[in-house]
């Protein structure tokens, strides 16, 4: 089955610089790949998602970027706040096995003033 | 506003005792989930339901059960046979499980600690 591998699982930044987390998942077959941010006590919210016919996406200050052949994808977010501190998740979708999506473990991110 | 609704946020269980978190949605969505999360071991699934009256065993199902008689709530149940229960239960849903890139919407999560 799926497996989804997320790096860094800390990252702490200047506010105003940028930041990028990596995942690497296994099954081929994957064809959809969201990015969730998850603030403290709350549940977690899409932030962006990518398609498998797409290799870039941008929502202002964030955008994924994904590499079928190497199964790779990245989140990146461009002059960090404060209010960007949280812990984002990116998720992996089989288009076969019930549509479970497979979750990376998550990277807690730190923006310092 | 529509929305997914999870209660308490907070639970406390005793040793042996069954313990039912509680998972709302006037989405009209078909598709519901379990997740749990421990710190640094991300989500991971307990049960899903893709209609009313049906669902499947997740990753870790052991030691927990569920229900869907309606299509609004999908209850959880922590069973005395889960021995390390302490969490935080996140419940989910989309529209209908057979559209893959529909995203997954959550509640804002109950934590159980064990007394």
């Amino acid at each position: 089955g799926e497996n989804v591998e997320q790096h860094p699982s800390t990252l702490s930044v200047q506010e105003g610089d940028s930041a990028v987390i990596k995942c690497t998942y296994s099954d081929s077959a994957s064809n959809y790949f969201p990015w969730y941010k998850q603030e403290l006590g709350k549940g977690p919210q899409l932030i962006i998602d990518i398609r498998s016919n797409v290799g870039e996406k941008k929502d202002q200050r964030i955008a994924v970027t994904l590499n079928k052949t190497a199964k790779h994808f990245s989140l990146h977010i461009t002059e960090t706040q404060p209010e960007d501190s949280a812990v984002y998740f990116c998720a992996a979708l089989p288009h076969t096995g019930g549509f479970k999506t497979i979750f990376g473990a998550g990277t807690r991110l730190f923006v310092k003033a | 506003d529509g929305g997914i609704t999870q209660s308490p946020k907070y639970l406390f269980r005793k040793e042996g005792q069954n313990v039912t978190l509680s998972c709302e949605q006037n989405l009209n969505h078909d598709a519901m989930y379990w997740y749990r999360q421990d710190p640094g071991q991300g989500l991971r699934l307990i049960y899903y339901s893709q209609i009313v009256n049906d669902f499947q065993k997740g990753d870790i199902a052991e030691g927990y059960s569920v229900s869907r008689e309606k299509k609004e709530s999908f209850p959880l149940t922590v069973t005395s046979a889960q021995k390390n229960p302490t969490a935080f239960y996140l419940c989910a849903s989309k529209t209908a499980a057979t559209r893959a890139n529909e995203k997954l919407l959550f509640g804002s999560g109950t934590q159980l600690s064990v007394l």
